[in-house]
């Protein structure tokens, strides 16, 4: 997806080990956002970012803590990984709240994270 | 509270049949209202964007409907192909605070040829 990557693609972790997921940008936007897919649910937001070093909870936050030192990178930790964790997480990214401009909010390819 | 439901959960259709995904908000304030496709294995993408003043929006085979006094939008799908097999998300932006978009479930739709 143009201006956004997400690395790694694919991991495998063991219960109890941190994990950290990177989400980069080109785009030189404001807003970043990680989500959490699972069967059965709408995306789910973990944390979010409104600028370099400002971050806010989502709905499912526990168990996860994120950085933003530099506007074009956005990182997802694990702190200790749980079974429970296993999921697809995606970052987005925003210009604006509520952009109107169809690409206005843009998705990451996924990072598909399995905890064994 | 802010809630989107998506019918049906999923749809099997054959090439070349038209069909119609359903999106029902109870977000309020209303911002905008978007639908995405997900290909299996891949992020969402856009396909179209409708703000509260717009009732139709199209996007090649795909035209979406809003209907902002009964909180209703749908994403009509014509003369389907093999590639439209995806989950398609509607997500509803509302205005106010930091953080606005609440996501629906989705439609997994599968196109039989």
């Amino acid at each position: 997806d143009a201006g956004i990557t997400q690395s790694p693609r694919h991991k495998v972790t063991e219960t109890g080990t941190p994990v950290t997921l990177r989400c980069h940008q080109t785009e030189n936007h404001r807003y970043m956002y990680w989500y959490r897919q699972d069967p059965g649910h709408g995306l789910r937001l973990i944390h979010y970012s409104y600028g370099v070093k400002d971050t806010d909870k989502g709905e499912v936050s526990d168990g996860y803590s994120v950085s933003r030192s530099k506007t074009e990178d956005f990182l997802l930790t694990l702190e200790s990984a749980t079974s429970s964790q296993t999921s697809v997480y995606f970052c987005a990214i925003s210009e604006s709240p509520d952009s109107p401009r169809p690409n206005g909010y843009t998705f990451g390819s996924g990072t598909r994270l399995t905890v064994v | 509270k802010n809630q989107v439901e998506q019918s049906p959960q999923s749809l099997i259709i054959l090439e070349g049949k038209n069909c119609t995904l359903q999106c029902n908000y109870t977000v309020s304030p209303f911002s905008n209202l978007r639908w995405y496709k997900q290909d299996t294995g891949r992020g969402p993408v856009s396909l179209t964007i409708m703000t509260f003043s717009e009732n139709t929006k199209s996007n090649g085979r795909y035209t979406a409907t809003l209907d902002a006094d009964t909180k209703q939008s749908s994403l009509h799908i014509t003369a389907s192909q093999l590639s439209d097999s995806a989950s398609y998300i509607c997500v509803v932006s509302a205005r106010g605070g930091t953080y606005k978009y609440i996501f629906g479930t989705g439609t997994r739709l599968k196109v039989l040829a």
